[in-house]
């Protein structure tokens, strides 16, 4: 079945602290990934993605994603979080039939 | 492009009564879908269609809830008649093969 795992419901950190949110996928076919955030009161928005090559992405605001496949894993990472990343994060495999399929999401608090 | 629209940005209704959500996607996609998102039970796919055809409604809770897609430039998603566990932020995203998808603003609805 495919799925989406996101390690942790809730992360609080202090600004200029790193972030590492966990995220696995289950799925058979050809990856495609995607690490979307959704900032207090508005609609998800595209972070990165990765469909092939590099594994390493680079997305906006200075966020990065790797995929290894060995792991099933697209961890997302920033090397100093600022208040304004205070917001929930998705990490999303795109299924069969184009359907995208979500993890539970990770809401993230940085205090300043 | 103005992106996907979605209408109204917030519906507050009495129970009992008929909601229309209201859907348009990004000219030149194919694909649309709407999501359902609550604190409970985070994002949940309910329905998408491809080329204006209902692909997989396996989400769609209940009876009482029904969407069509008339036209490649128009959706609806019905509740008739709401109950208050139908509150939420309903999405409808659109996308073009596999490529990205695009959210919408979502419609909050409160039903009381």
């Amino acid at each position: 079945a495919q799925s989406v795992s996101q390690h942790n419901h809730h992360v609080i950190l202090s600004e200029a602290a790193s972030l590492e949110l966990g995220c696995n996928y289950s799925y058979g076919g050809t990856v495609n990934l995607f690490w979307y955030v959704q900032y207090p009161g508005q609609h998800l928005q595209l972070l990165l993605k990765y469909f092939s090559g590099d594994p390493l992405v680079k997305g906006i605001k200075g966020f990065e994603a790797e995929f290894i496949k060995s792991k099933f894993s697209f961890n997302l990472r920033k090397p100093s979080v600022q208040w304004s990343d205070t917001a929930e994060y998705f990490c999303a495999v795109l299924g069969g039939y184009n359907k995208l399929i979500f993890g539970a999401g990770t809401r993230l608090a940085v205090h300043p | 492009d103005a992106g996907v629209i979605q209408s109204p940005r917030h519906e507050v209704t009495e129970m009992g009564q008929e909601v229309t959500l209201r859907c348009k996607p990004i000219s030149g996609h194919d694909y649309l879908f709407w999501y359902r998102q609550t604190m409970m039970r985070g994002l949940e796919l309910l329905i998408y269609f491809n080329n204006n055809v209902p692909i997989d409604d396996s989400g769609m809770p209940e009876d009482r809830f029904s969407a069509k897609m008339p036209n490649a430039s128009f959706s609806t998603l019905k509740i008739q008649p709401s109950e208050p566990r139908d509150s939420a932020v309903y999405f409808c995203a659109s996308s073009s093969g596999q490529s990205v998808y695009t959210f919408g603003s979502g419609t909050r609805l409160t039903v009381v």
